[in-house]
């Protein structure tokens, strides 16, 4: 089974609206981070956004907003008012097992986001 | 400036002829991963290492070794490289620690192609 499974192949916005691309993930533990990456046309990775299993607030970076809902499994993030460099895909990614040092990130497929003017 | 560099960026090779692609992070982290990108598989781990002479397969080693003499370098070697090894790769460093809130850092990919 997919440990993270993002649902949306490609999304497509307008400038200045808000968009939620969708993430859920698998995992029996019980401490747990979710992280969301940016991954523009040019190929680097851009980390966005963290949330501990353990938090019990959203997570909010500038105009990212990772909506969590731990009974239902996911994580999805919310851009606030998109804007063109938006366009790019994103991934969500899970590391399980903090405490026991173990650091690998499980990713999930990615959804192509595509801002419009 | 903190960051993970990989060399070479770009590189064309043939099938059979043994590469290294470098991987050099100056934030004295424990953990380098190396990943590789498909076009929808997303990014998959190969190898990681949780510190100096510390390494173990991720989900897809077949036909990579890597090296961790080092804390800083985590070289990914492909000793026979074939054409299904044409990919994205990324090299990725982070602390460990109780905290599982540190990001990963990446480099900015290398993209191999092997006729």
């Amino acid at each position: 089974a997919q440990k993270i499974t993002q649902t949306q192949p490609g999304m497509f916005v307008q400038e200045k609206e808000a968009v939620t691309l969708d993430c859920t993930y698998d995992t029996s533990d019980q401490s747990y981070g979710l992280f969301w990456y940016k991954q523009p046309s040019s190929g680097e990775m851009i980390f966005l956004i963290y949330q501990g299993s353990y938090d019990e607030q959203n997570a909010t970076e500038g105009r990212y907003s990772l909506n969590f809902q731990k009974a239902r499994k996911s994580a999805n993030l919310v851009i606030s008012a998109s804007q063109l460099g938006d366009s790019a895909m994103y991934f969500c990614a899970m590391r399980e097992g903090a405490g026991s040092g173990y650091s690998t990130l499980t990713f999930g497929k990615g959804t192509m986001l595509l801002v419009s003017p | 400036e903190a960051q993970v560099t990989q060399n070479p960026r770009y590189l064309i090779t043939v099938t059979g002829k043994k590469l290294t692609v470098t991987c050099s992070q100056n934030m004295n982290h424990e953990y380098m991963s190396w990943y590789r990108q498909d076009p929808g598989l997303g990014l998959r781990q190969i190898y990681y290492s949780m510190n100096v002479e510390v390494t173990d397969k991720g989900d897809v080693p077949e036909g990579y070794k890597v090296s961790r003499k080092e804390k800083r370098n985590f070289p990914l070697i492909l000793e026979s490289p074939s054409p299904n090894q044409t990919s994205l790769y990324f090299c990725a460093s982070s602390g460990l620690g109780t905290a599982s809130n540190q990001p990963q850092h990446f480099g900015d990919g290398t993209r191999l192609s092997i006729l």
